[in-house]
């Protein structure tokens, strides 16, 4: 079945350095979505890529999704204490139905 | 309601037990799933959901769960004689047919002792 790997699995960073995770699948995707996941709390929704090679900003955000629709990234720049919790990237399948398949996720911790 | 509800907020129930946990998605939305996460690991698919579609039950674990979705709405997940595997945080979720994200309900966390 489809498989959808994050790395790294942990990040830690310092405040101010920038951060990033990279999402890879098994299968091509009809789109892409990434979660945040606060400690102790339920992911939440941050945005959907849908074109090859899409690339949006929120703020300090960059999100790219890849040329083939197989990977994609989550870029943080310089990271703020609010940064913190695991984020993950979740996938649709070209010729599946609505579900997503997420990614194993990657913990984002800062150091003040 | 505004967002998705999910009762009760923790179970604690014995093993061998039976237990239903319950999801409200939001108003509106024809799509449910559900998920189940257990401690610091990812989201593992259960079941899903699609207005009066059969369900996808392709990711239960066992013939222990089960689920069924009431009126296309309030959603009842039930475990049978549970298992302490069983424990984790089960979360629930919502969307619009064909369109955006999901909006998680806050989840029930299992313990089975």
């Amino acid at each position: 079945g489809q498989q959808v790997m994050q790395i790294p699995q942990y990040q830690h960073v310092q405040e101010g350095e920038d951060f990033t995770t990279y999402c890879n699948s098994s299968t091509t995707l009809s789109n892409i979505q990434w979660y945040k996941q606060r400690p102790g709390g339920h992911p939440v929704f941050l945005i959907q890529l849908v074109k090859s090679g899409e690339v949006k900003k929120q703020k300090r955000l960059t999100f790219q999704f890849g040329e083939a629709k197989k990977n994609s990234s989550l870029h943080i720049t310089a990271t703020q204490t609010t940064d913190v919790g695991t984020y993950f990237c979740a996938g649709r399948s070209n010729f599946g139905n609505e579900k997503l398949t997420f990614g194993t996720g990657t913990r984002l911790t800062i150091i003040p | 309601g505004a967002g998705v509800s999910q009762s009760p907020s923790n179970k604690v129930t014995e093993k061998g037990k039976d237990v239903e946990l319950r999801c409200d998605p939001i108003s509106g939305h024809t799509a449910l799933y559900w998920y189940r996460q257990s401690l610091g690991q990812g989201l593992e698919f259960l079941i899903y959901f699609q207005g009066n579609s059969a369900p996808d039950k392709s990711g239960l674990p066992s013939d222990r769960f089960s689920a069924e979705r009431t009126g296309g709405s309030v959603s009842t997940l039930t475990i049978q004689r549970t298992q302490q595997e069983d424990s984790a945080v089960y979360l629930c979720a919502s969307s619009e047919q064909g369109a955006g994200g999901y909006t998680f309900g806050s989840g029930t966390r299992l313990t089975v002792v």
